[in-house]
C-alpha cells in the first residue's frame, strides 16, 4: 500500500521557521519526482516545490524562492520542506506528492502563521 | 509566471456530459505542458485523475477523459454521477531552464 504521511505543521510566529517532513513508503520514492503543494484556507491548490529524482535539481515557486528549500533522503524515503521567514500568507495545509505520474498524495500537514 | 484560467463552476445534470477547460495566458496548452487534471471534495485530499492531458489511472472512472481541445486542456464527464459534484484543479508544467508549475483556479462542479 502507497502511503504518503506529512508531519511538522503547526502554529508558528511571522518571521520564524518550520520543517515539514513526508514519509513515503510503498512505491519507488528515489526513481520519483516528488512535490510539496498547499492549499489555503477556502483557496485552491497552489504548487511549491519541485525535487528530482537524485536531488540534483529543484524548483521553487515564486512565492517562496530564497525561503523555502526542498530536499529528500532516498535512503530512507523522507521529503523535506525547510521554510524560513514565515508570513501570514503561508499558512495553509501542505501536502507532499509523488509518484512516476503525480498519483500518489499525502493527507497534508497544516502550517499557521500567527502572531 | 502564466496564468492557468479555468472556469470557477458549471452544472450538469446527472447523467450528463460536460466540459471542463484549462487554458494559459502563456499561449495554447499542449502535450508539452504535461497536464494534469485533480479532483477534490470538501474535506479531502486531491486526488489525480488525469496525467499527461489523456492518460488515466486504474481508478479514474471510465466517464473522465481527457483531451487538448482548441488549444486548451479539457476535462470531459460523460454520464455525471451525483458523486462528481467536487472542485476539480488542472495543473500544467512550463518548460524552459526554470521548469514550474501552475495550478488553474479550480472548477466548482455541481450535479444538479
Amino acid at each position: 500500500e502507497v502511503q504518503l504521511v506529512e508531519s511538522g505543521g503547526g502554529l508558528v510566529q511571522p518571521g520564524g521557521s518550520l520543517r515539514l517532513s513526508c514519509a513515503a513508503s510503498g512505491f519507488a520514492f528515489g526513481s520519483n519526482l516528488m512535490t510539496w503543494v498547499r492549499q489555503a484556507p477556502g483557496k485552491g491548490l497552489e504548487w511549491v516545490a519541485n525535487i528530482n529524482p537524485d536531488g540534483s535539481d529543484k524548483y521553487y515557486a515564486d512565492s517562496v524562492k530564497g525561503r523555502f528549500t526542498i530536499s529528500r533522503d532516498n535512503a530512507n524515503s523522507f521529503l523535506s520542506l525547510q521554510m524560513n521567514s514565515l508570513r501570514d500568507e503561508d499558512t495553509a495545509l501542505y501536502y507532499c506528492l509523488g509518484g512516476t505520474y503525480g498519483q500518489y498524495w499525502g493527507q497534508g500537514t497544516l502550517v499557521t502563521v500567527s502572531s | 509566471q502564466a496564468v492557468v484560467t479555468q472556469e470557477p463552476s458549471l452544472t450538469v445534470s446527472p447523467g450528463g456530459t460536460v466540459t471542463l477547460t484549462c487554458g494559459s495566458s502563456a499561449g495554447a496548452v499542449t502535450n508539452d505542458h504535461w497536464p494534469y487534471w485533480f479532483q477534490q471534495k470538501p474535506g479531502q485530499a486531491p486526488w489525480t485523475l488525469i496525467h499527461d492531458a489523456t492518460n488515466k489511472h486504474s481508478w479514474t472512472p471510465a466517464r473522465f477523459s481527457g483531451s487538448l481541445l482548441g488549444g486548451k486542456a479539457a476535462l470531459t464527464l460523460s454520464g455525471a454521477q451525483p458523486e462528481d459534484e467536487a472542485e476539480y484543479y488542472c495543473l500544467l508544467s512550463f518548460p524552459g531552464a526554470r521548469r514550474t508549475w501552475v495550478f488553474g483556479g479550480g472548477t466548482k462542479l455541481t450535479v444538479l
